[in-house]
């Protein structure tokens, strides 16, 4: 049975910090690895998608990395801004399934 | 966690007919659920939003006769594809969330359908 994995629970670092969030999966036969953004009160923002057969994906100060081998990735967000302030969330889908991580609640403090 | 189901995990239909999917919350009551669609190697994109009691509020370019979502009771709100063609094929997720506003969601296993 697939489990989704996300540490910290939460963090909270000053502004202008790199930072890295984690999630760990425990079967690697993986589709496809997704990072959303949930603000609250709203839906999820879809931030980053690596498929199976991809390392990582860059968007902007966003980069998300895949080891599958390992049954891990890595969300790094460079230059962290109050405005990142968020739940991130990693899910992966699996057996057709989209199994969640718990989400990881990020403070960027001014 | 809190539970959040949907039903079926996957159909097959047939272009033309209509196709309803369930997502209950197991455990807690939801006051507020969102609805998202994800096409093959594609981002999620919200569909709507719905609370409990009151019409769904639909994302632009979202067709509210297609994709009709009633959220008629506290742990269950459907999503009905009307009239499916081919390009309606896709994933589709809900998420819930108790209370209004600022509360966490929890989100299902989505509900792969495909249109023939």
């Amino acid at each position: 049975k697939q489990e989704v994995t996300q540490i910290p629970a939460a963090l909270s670092v000053p502004e202008g910090e790199n930072l890295v969030l984690n999630c760990s999966f425990t079967d690697s036969a993986i589709y496809n690895l997704q990072w959303f953004r949930q603000d609250p009160g709203k839906g999820l923002t879809s931030l980053l998608l690596i498929q199976s057969s991809q390392r990582e994906q860059t968007s902007g100060r966003l980069n998300a990395s895949l080891d599958k081998s390992s049954g891990r990735s890595t969300l790094y967000i460079a230059a962290s801004q109050p405005g990142d302030s968020a739940t991130y969330l990693c899910a992966v889908d699996s057996n057709y399934q989209l199994i969640w991580g718990a989400g990881t609640k990020l403070i960027i403090k001014p | 966690g809190a539970v959040v189901s949907q039903h079926p995990s996957w159909v097959i239909c047939k272009s033309g007919t209509s196709v309803k999917i369930e997502c209950r919350s197991l455990d807690f009551q939801a006051t507020t659920m969102f609805w998202y669609r994800q096409f093959p190697k594609q981002s999620l994109m919200l569909m709507a939003t719905s609370n409990e009691g009151s019409k769904a509020t639909y994302e632009q370019g979202v067709e509210k006769d297609k994709f009709l979502i009633n959220h008629a009771s506290l742990t269950l709100s459907t999503l009905t594809v009307t009239s499916a063609h081919p390009e309606d094929s896709s994933f589709y997720i809900c998420s819930a969330e108790e209370g209004q506003g600022g509360n966490e969601q929890f989100f299902g296993p989505g509900t792969r359908l495909t249109v023939l």
